[in-house]
């Protein structure tokens, strides 16, 4: 695709529950991460995979938080019996590699994720 | 920890003025990016700077990384309404690879 996809755009969740949010990157890009981004502040890191290769997770707020990539593409950010502090925006995107030249992030749309 | 602030937090200018904003880090920098997210959108990215006393240029904006790689600037000179957005630094720090730490964001209105 042209750029980064991610579904879906929006999800209220209600308290206790289980949500899956998707990332496809852009094709070809080693690189991807997921970030958090509270009303009115910067995006937070949260993790980073290179391939399928989970490389920096320190981001995760909690083991509530899981990421994968099982094949290197697409990307699956879950988050187990969600809480009203997760209300946010989660941000995924993605890099054609970690070198300088290659790094440049490009960013998804976002997920609005409201948990009631 | 590593922490990137950024002032003021809000400007609020009226067209044509410059505006200016400041992106500290607490530590040295291995390089620094500048984004732009548009109200409602994603963060897209402006420039990448590595080198310490680097100065780059795109059209009416004006980036510094400073000679210690623990401060940067952004000028926009002559601003105009499509400039409104929050501009981030979002800073690389030696060992930590690709991640980025985003700064706190400075929010620019622009009117008429």
């Amino acid at each position: 695709g042209a750029g980064v996809s991610q579904s879906p755009r929006y999800k209220v969740a209600k308290r206790g529950q289980d949500v899956a949010l998707r990332c496809d990157p852009i094709s070809g890009h080693v690189s991807l991460f997921w970030y958090q981004q509270a009303l009115g502040q910067g995006p937070e890191f949260l993790t980073y995979f290179q391939n399928e290769a989970q490389l920096d997770k320190s981001g995760l707020p909690s083991d509530r938080f899981f990421a994968e990539r099982p094949e290197g593409s697409v990307s699956t950010l879950k988050i187990q019996r969600t809480q009203q502090e997760d209300s946010a925006v989660y941000l995924c995107a993605s890099s054609r590699g970690a070198a300088l030249a290659k790094n440049i992030q490009y960013f998804g749309a976002g997920t609005r994720l409201s948990v009631l | 920890g590593q922490q990137v602030m950024q002032i003021p937090q809000y400007q609020h200018v009226q067209e044509g003025e410059d505006f200016t904003t400041y992106c500290n880090s607490s530590t040295t920098l291995s390089n620094i990016q500048w984004y732009k997210q548009r109200p409602g959108g994603h963060p897209v990215f402006l420039i990448q700077l590595v080198k310490s006393g680097e100065v780059k240029k795109q059209k009416r904006l004006t980036f510094q990384f400073g000679e210690a790689k623990k401060n940067s600037s952004l000028h926009i000179t002559a601003t105009q309404t499509t400039d409104v957005g929050t501009y981030f630094c979002a800073g690389r720090y030696t060992g930590t690879a690709s991640k980025l730490t985003f700064g706190t964001g400075t929010r620019l209105q622009v009117t008429l």
